[in-house]
């Protein structure tokens, strides 16, 4: 069975530092990995995706993230973090089996940005 | 545009009455999902159908359900055997197979018991 653990229930970071989102995952196979960011009563909305390639992901906002197989790791990244980052971060995996693709999320993290 | 939307935003219900939720998505997705979450809570999974005229229970499916006549549309009754229903609800849509691009997700409905 696949599992995402997002170890962190709350980060604090300074506006203008780096930020980082830890996310773990655990899968018998090659993952689909996703970042999804919530603001507050609203969906989810898609960050970025790892499927295959380059470890190093960039999407939107300004946010990425590395893929790291050898740690199970997918941690999402910023280089400087801004108020309106604030909000709630899941991240996702998914593997294919007979019924197609379905995600698994972690229990999400909020992040919260100070000016 | 193509999208998801789910109806109302924001619901009302008294004790021991059944409320319907709906969504609609003109994405062409195959499958469709509701979740719960509660306040700063994860998202955990109520029902899920990959499928027309076809779902499945998810972890929490105790006094809900649902249907799926139309792949356009996968609306979410909770029942008054749901307890605790107070929480907001997500929909989301996904094409299952081929190329994942992960899932799209309505805005919520926030439902209240009164």
């Amino acid at each position: 069975a696949q599992s995402v653990a997002q170890p962190e229930d709350q980060v604090n970071v300074a506006e203008g530092n780096p930020l980082t989102v830890k996310c773990t995952y655990s899968v018998s196979g090659n993952p689909y990995l996703f970042w999804y960011v919530q603001y507050p009563n609203r969906g989810l909305q898609f960050l970025l995706k790892y499927i295959t390639g380059d470890n190093l992901v960039k999407g939107s906002y300004g946010f990425e993230a590395e893929f790291n197989k050898s740690q199970t790791s997918f941690h999402l990244k910023k280089p400087s973090a801004l108020v309106s980052d604030s909000a709630l971060y899941f991240c996702a995996v998914s593997l294919l089996n007979n019924a197609g693709n379905m995600l698994t999320f972690g229990g999400g993290t909020r992040l919260m940005v100070k000016p | 545009d193509g999208g998801i939307t789910q109806s109302p935003k924001y619901l009302f219900r008294k004790e021991g009455q059944n409320v319907t939720l709906s969504c609609e998505q003109n994405l062409n997705h195959d499958a469709m999902y509701w979740y719960r979450q509660d306040p700063g809570q994860g998202l955990r999974l109520i029902y899920y159908s990959q499928i027309v005229n076809d779902f499945q229970k998810g972890d929490i499916a105790e006094g809900y359900s649902v249907s799926r006549e139309k792949k356009e549309s996968f609306p979410l009754t909770v029942t008054s055997a749901q307890k605790n229903p107070t929480a907001f609800y997500l929909c989301a849509s996904s094409i299952p197979t081929g190329r994942f691009y992960g899932y799209t997700f309505g805005s919520g409905t926030r439902l209240t018991v009164v």
